[in-house]
């Protein structure tokens, strides 16, 4: 299957500072990418979609300045969570969509494990 | 509102017995359903999906599961489990482009 990448898999930083996580498909491109966040112990929740060249769409709840989300190529999607706090801290995954339409597969990435001191 | 429902936080079964996760589905229309193993910090991988034809959909590393219409159920099998089987189990449904996951579930599986 196709392969997307993250990348810091791990970040520490400090409260009131900004991080960057990338999200690459690596073999195919993807129009559409997706970023969850997981708690421990809980299911993923959709934070974001991203279309490649255009404004994500948050979910209701997410609050879109804190959590920006820039897709500017056909393989690359970035979420910098801005003025971190610890209540940020957790793992976040993205996914990407490879094929339009009603048929299409989802792969997703090892994930990003976020912790704010 | 489409959703599913993993009605089992844990699931503990010995080496070599059968296993089944749980999954019920409530959509409108036809459900497109997925079923993704997460070992610890690590993303989702894919195990398989129903989106039509056969009920029994058979998927990665010996894994299937049946769909069953009437009972608005997806549950994910395996005939002889293995201790490397351990890991969380989400249930999915694609929902207006966007797939929606169960609460997961834990198999556990004791050697």
């Amino acid at each position: 299957g196709a392969v997307v990448s993250q990348h810091p898999s791990r970040v520490i930083c400090k409260s009131g500072t900004s991080v960057k996580i990338e999200c690459r498909s690596l073999d195919f491109q993807a129009t559409t990418m997706f970023w969850y966040r997981q708690f421990p112990k809980q299911s993923l929740m959709l934070m974001a979609t991203s279309n490649e060249g255009s404004k994500a769409t948050y979910e209701q709840g997410v609050e879109k300045d804190k959590f920006l989300i820039n897709h500017a190529s056909l393989t690359l999607s970035t979420l910098t969570v801005t003025s971190a706090h610890p209540e940020d801290s957790s793992f976040y995954i993205c996914s990407a969509r490879e094929g339009q339409g009603a048929v299409y597969e989802q792969y997703f990435g090892p994930g990003t494990r976020l912790t704010v001191t | 509102a489409q959703s599913v429902a993993q009605p089992e936080d844990q699931v503990n079964v010995a080496e070599g017995n059968p296993l089944t996760v749980k999954c019920t589905y409530s959509v409108s229309g036809n459900p497109y359903l997925f079923w993704y193993v997460q070992y610890p910090n690590r993303g989702l991988q894919f195990l398989l999906k129903y989106i039509t034809g056969d009920n029994l959909v058979k998927g990665s590393y010996g894994f299937e599961a049946e769909f069953n219409k009437s009972q608005t159920s997806f549950h994910l099998k395996k005939p002889s489990a293995l201790v490397s089987d351990s890991a969380l189990y989400f249930c999915a449904v694609r929902a207006l482009g966007k797939l929606v996951f169960g609460t997961g579930t834990r198999l556990l599986v004791s050697p």
